[in-house]
């Protein structure tokens, strides 16, 4: 059972215009959600979050809404540049205690074409 | 450079024998987090260590276990290993151990082939 789904599995997006990858996830308790980008052969590197009592933050180019009753979140990436090319994960975290292990989605592939 | 380390990058092994993943989280983080990524999953969270003491349990079978010593660093002991850990190990660090504010970062990972 899924608790956080990625649904395309590939984006190609043209150099310059704005890149939309979404999230979707089950978990209500989830209270803090991260984006984090992947190239071949290294790990995730943190992008940006945000906090479930916020429904939007921003950092340069990229931009996370958060919906709470849809229980979606997507990342905007403008403009969205060749370098930007890489495996995109969703997480989500639901704090307990001192427990805070991420749940991963399955990850969008962005391809964005000169 | 995420400030997280991982050692060995490769690793290559038969069936039947043990190995040992090393994580040093970055300086001034007190949680280590274990993950694994096989072919076509995504991250799988295994386990959480928080200064010294396991917090947390994901999908960790019984063969795999794990510890954070006294200079935070963690390692990740497989045993009697199978064609299916064949997969990309990756361990996180984070400053407390969840919450609104703490983000994890990850290191480059573990490639474990297993003949």
């Amino acid at each position: 059972d899924q608790q956080v789904k990625q649904n395309s599995p590939s984006l190609s997006v043209q150099e310059g215009r704005i890149s939309i990858l979404n999230c979707d996830y089950t978990n209500s308790m989830f209270d803090y959600f991260l984006w984090y980008k992947k190239y071949p052969a290294e790990g995730p590197t943190f992008l940006i979050s945000i906090s479930s009592i916020k429904d939007k933050n921003e950092d340069g180019r990229f931009t996370v809404f958060l919906n709470k009753s849809a229980k979606h979140l997507s990342l905007h990436i403008v403009p969205s540049q060749p370098g930007d090319s890489a495996v995109y994960f969703c997480a989500a975290s639901e704090y307990r205690g001192s427990q805070g292990n991420l749940i991963f989605g399955k990850g969008t592939k962005l391809s964005v074409k000169p | 450079d995420s400030g997280v380390t991982q050692t060995p990058k490769h690793l290559i092994t038969a069936t039947g024998q043990r190995v040992t993943l090393r994580c040093s989280p970055r300086s001034g983080d007190l949680s280590v987090y274990w993950y694994q990524q096989s072919l076509d999953q995504g991250l799988q969270f295994l386990i959480q260590y928080y200064n010294g003491e396991e917090r947390a349990k994901g999908n960790i079978l019984e063969r795999f276990s794990a510890q954070q010593f006294p200079d935070l660093h963690s390692e990740l002991n497989l045993s009697s290993l199978e064609l299916g850990d064949s997969a990309l190990y990756f361990c996180a660090s984070s400053v407390i151990a969840g919450g609104d504010t703490d983000t994890q970062y990850f290191g480059p990972g573990t490639r474990l082939t297993v003949l």
